[in-house]
């Protein structure tokens, strides 16, 4: 069974330009979970999907924002990136319960 | 409001020298605890759920235990690939985790 794919791996984008990351989960899986991941904060939750709507939102600014479509794919975007949102975002996907499986994540570089 | 401490921050190993990571949670109704593997520039790899005081789970070289209040990966006769950052996370809402920070393991020959 393929696993999480995320694309792409590697962006590099300046302050106040706008990005979209995008994730496919695992064949059957109906839940996708982002993360931002950065030395000093750890794992942080972004926001959770399910059958298309969102079930769950973090503590982030608007700015970030997702969707999930009908094939249970999963697109997160950023907008006016700032210096801060340099990170690994990472997505998850479940069946619908816990377990959480991991794509290998969008290393983002905002300069 | 949950929150995970783990710790050590980093541990350091001699190649067969055991040892144990612990991870301490506080949650409004815990739904499971989840252990992860991550290697860097990686995707956290899954490893273990737990769902009830008491209960343990293995594989390989690693063993988790789950108590009301912490939890702890023990590491037996530990070789330099288990050399990994080893997160604890903790779920009770829907799909969302709260995540440790992480405990640095790093195995010498």
């Amino acid at each position: 069974k393929a696993g999480v794919t995320q694309t792409p791996r590697y962006l590099i984008k300046t302050r106040g330009q706008q990005v979209t990351l995008s994730c496919s989960p695992i064949s059957g899986h109906r839940s996708v979970s982002w993360y931002q991941q950065t030395p000093g904060q750890g794992l942080q939750f972004l926001f959770e999907y399910f059958s298309e709507t969102q079930r769950n939102k973090g503590n982030f600014p608007g700015r970030f924002s997702g969707r999930q479509f009908s094939n249970s794919r999963s697109e997160m975007n950023v907008s006016t990136l700032e210096l801060g949102d340099s990170a690994l975002y990472l997505c998850a996907s479940s069946f619908g319960g816990h377990e959480q499986f991991f794509g290998p994540g969008t290393r983002l570089t905002v300069l | 409001e949950d929150q995970v401490t783990q710790s050590p921050e980093a541990l350091r190993l001699q190649e067969g020298e055991s040892s144990s990571l612990n991870c301490s949670y506080t949650v409004s109704g815990l739904r499971g605890l989840f252990w992860y593997r991550q290697d860097p520039g990686k995707g956290p790899e899954f490893l273990f759920t737990l769902y009830s005081a008491g209960e343990e789970k293995e594989k390989e070289r690693l063993k988790a235990t789950l108590t009301k209040k912490e939890s702890f990966l023990h590491i037996t006769a530990p070789k330099p690939e288990d050399s990994a950052t080893y997160l604890c996370a903790v779920a009770s809402g829907y799909s969302t985790l709260t995540f440790g920070k992480g405990t640095m393991l790093l195995v010498s020959p």
